[in-house]
């Protein structure tokens, strides 16, 4: 199975502040990576799809790039409700896999 | 809207065996498979596998091979996983979640706990 290493596993940040997680697969996986957040106590919610692509109703201070095996997720400007834990996940193969996981907590 | 339902929370004692419901409504059942995700206390999204509503055919993780059945209704648009042979470890919330592109909608979560 493709494996997906997130780094870093924990995230200490303030309001306004600019936040990049990444992503890497161990092999190419072209630009079928999405990103969820998770909230405790609830499902994850879809951000991110193909890379790059931003959901819908999703705000615009998300969002995703990268291709082949390194990806990446930035919040351009933290909000009090971005603190969460968010996950990558591969789509390129039928047995999807996620990402340990990136807790971004308030410094 | 798309909408998955799930049965309630399940308390098993270790080598017994949990079946959770998945129910479908929303949009043509058969028209998007159907991955089963688990997530342990404190711990991250692990998957279990995916079955396809419309003939019934199932991938499962290599980790759960052997221990892991999913099935379908299709005359009530239900998907359903069992889990056999159960042990502290498979204590978790377990997700139904149909994934495909920028469709991403997760069931509730049922809360199995193993204990004995």
């Amino acid at each position: 199975d493709i494996q997906m290493t997130q780094s870093p596993s924990s995230l200490s940040a303030s309001v306004g502040d600019r936040v990049t997680i990444t992503c890497r697969a161990s092999q190419s996986i072209s630009s079928y990576l999405n990103w969820y957040q998770q909230k405790p106590g609830k499902a994850p919610k879809l951000l991110i799809y193909a890379a790059s692509s931003l959901q819908s109703g999703v705000p615009s201070r998300f969002s995703g790039s990268g291709s082949g095996t390194d990806f990446t997720l930035t919040i351009s400007s933290l909000q009090p409700e971005d603190f969460a834990t968010y996950y990558c996940q591969q789509s390129y193969s039928t047995h999807i896999t996620f990402g340990q996981g990136t807790r971004l907590e308030i410094k | 809207q798309v909408q998955l339902v799930q049965s309630g929370a399940e308390v098993k004692k270790p080598g017994a065996s949990v079946k959770v419901s998945c129910k479908a409504s929303g949009y043509t059942f058969t028209s998007y498979y159907m991955h089963w995700v688990r997530q342990a206390p404190g711990q991250g999204l692990e998957w279990m596998g995916i079955i396809n509503p419309s003939g019934g055919s199932t991938s499962y993780a290599q980790k759960f091979q052997g221990r892991v059945t999913m099935t379908r209704d299709t005359s009530t648009s239900t998907v359903y996983m069992e889990l056999s042979s159960l042990r502290s470890e498979d204590t978790a919330v377990y997700y139904c979640a149909a994934l495909y592109g920028s469709l991403a909608d997760w069931g509730q979560g049922t809360l199995v706990t193993v204990s004995s």
